[in-house]
């Protein structure tokens, strides 16, 4: 198994230009989810999905997008990037979204470098 | 809403016990305990989680006070790459999402 990965590794965007985070996982894992990770801080959950075609919010999502048309693929947009989006992006996906599994650990991805000038 | 609060860091030398405190005074009793660590600027990686009893797997102990108002995650024999960020995490039902803090910065010293 891959895990969690994720492209690209960096990029470099000016700002009002729009990009696509890819995101995916080969365990068949129900729940993905997006965080950023801003210099000196703890991840901050942007988006995320439990399950094929259901996203929702999380505590930061103004400014991004997502969808989840499969299983595998969770992507990030950026309509129109902000210098305020500066940070590294982690994709996470776990089992399933629900508690009542007892081991639901999250898996990362290495992450995505995102400056935007 | 990180629900918890660890120091930002310490240090540890190498090959003896990291003790690593965190507060959750505001936790309820069906909220999960959760630990995770981040190295340099790597993608979280797990290491333990409990509910009420004490946890113990290959990479760490997990001790949660009769309360459950705090925790301490234990690395019995501290190496250098145990130098990381320590993230301790409630997860807050039904789901799965994370509210992470700062997490506190472990040094383990030669």
């Amino acid at each position: 198994n891959a895990g969690v990965t994720q492209t690209p590794k960096f990029q470099v965007l000016k700002t009002g230009q729009s990009m696509t985070l890819q995101c995916a996982q080969d365990m068949n894992h129900e729940y993905m989810s997006w965080y950023r990770q801003d210099p000196g801080m703890g991840l901050r959950l942007i988006h995320y999905s439990v399950g094929a075609g259901i996203t929702d919010q999380g505590e930061v999502p103004n400014g991004y997008n997502v969808s989840r048309s499969t299983t595998e693929d969770f992507p990030l947009r950026l309509l129109s990037a902000a210098p305020s989006q500066t940070s590294v992006y982690f994709c996470a996906s776990s089992q399933t979204f629900w508690l009542r599994e007892k081991d639901n650990e999250q898996f990362f991805g290495p992450g995505t470098r995102l400056t935007v000038l | 809403d990180a629900k918890t609060t660890q120091p930002t860091s310490m240090d540890c030398a190498e090959g003896r016990a990291a003790n690593l405190p965190c507060n959750h005074s505001t936790i309820s009793g069906n909220e999960y305990v959760y630990w995770y660590r981040q190295i340099h600027s790597q993608g979280p990686q797990y290491i333990i989680h409990g509910l009420k009893n004490n946890e113990t797997n290959e990479m760490a102990s997990l001790i949660i006070t009769e309360d459950r108002k705090s925790s301490t995650l234990i690395l019995p024999h501290a190496t250098l790459r145990d130098t990381a960020v320590y993230y301790c995490i409630v997860r807050v039902p039904p789901g799965n999402q994370f509210y992470f803090g700062t997490g506190t910065s472990l040094t383990v010293i030669p």
